[in-house]
């Protein structure tokens, strides 16, 4: 069975500190990993993955994840908050030999930037 | 681009009523599915499809039926709504592998179920 914990359920950060969103993961195998992003009243877009090789991972709108297999670790990271970034955050795993696509999602870490 | 088109965006429901939520996508993905999201418990998948003629079973699969008549159309029926069903549902689209490839999901933007 695979599983995901995102321990926080809000982060909260000034606009222009830097951010860090924990992701932790259990699969049998090796594992795929995901960030999505969802903004109010809107579907998950798709900001970042891993699948092999380097361990951090740069994503769109300037964020990046570094991959930790040793402490099964994912977590999202972005240098410089902006307030645009506000939304929630959904950490996503694949054990690689599990055919058909299916992800597990974590329970998701609202992400609040003040001004 | 239309991508993953979904509707209704909002459905309000009696306990025993029957609906059909549709979902269709223009990518020509093989892979669709549906998800619910209810508070703190992230995504959860109700039922999946491969491809054309051929779906089956997610972690939450009671109480939803599901077809894969085309490429294009993934629809989720619920045929007799519960107050558990009360949710908002996502359909998700994607490339699939058959070795399971890392392919990015394509979510449509949800519907908002409401089961009084």
């Amino acid at each position: 069975a695979q599983s995901v914990a995102q321990p926080e359920d809000q982060v909260n950060v000034a606009e222009g500190n830097p951010l860090t969103v924990k992701c932790t993961y259990s699969v049998s195998g090796n594992p795929y990993l995901f960030w999505y992003v969802q903004y109010p009243n809107r579907g998950l877009q798709f900001l970042l993955k891993y699948i092999t090789g380097d361990n951090l991972v740069k994503g769109s709108y300037g964020f990046e994840a570094e991959f930790n297999k040793s402490q099964t670790s994912f977590h999202l990271k972005k240098p410089s908050a902006l307030v645009s970034d506000s939304a929630l955050y959904f950490c996503a795993v694949r054990d690689s030999n599990n055919a058909g696509n299916m992800l597990t999602f974590g329970g998701g870490t609202r992400l609040m930037v003040k001004p | 681009n239309a991508g993953v088109t979904q509707t209704p965006k909002f459905q309000v429901l009696k306990t025993g009523q029957s609906m059909t939520l549709q979902c269709a996508q223009d990518m020509n993905h093989e892979y669709m599915s549906w998800y619910r999201q209810d508070p703190g418990m992230g995504l959860r998948l109700i039922h999946y499809s491969v491809g054309a003629g051929i779906t089956d079973q997610g972690e939450v699969p009671n109480g939803y039926n599901v077809s894969r008549s085309t490429t294009e159309d993934f629809p989720l029926r619920l045929l007799s709504a519960a107050p558990s069903q009360t949710s908002v549902y996502f359909c998700a689209s994607s490339y699939s592998s058959p070795y399971g490839g890392a392919n990015v999901l394509t979510f449509g933007a949800g519907s908002r179920l409401t089961v009084l």
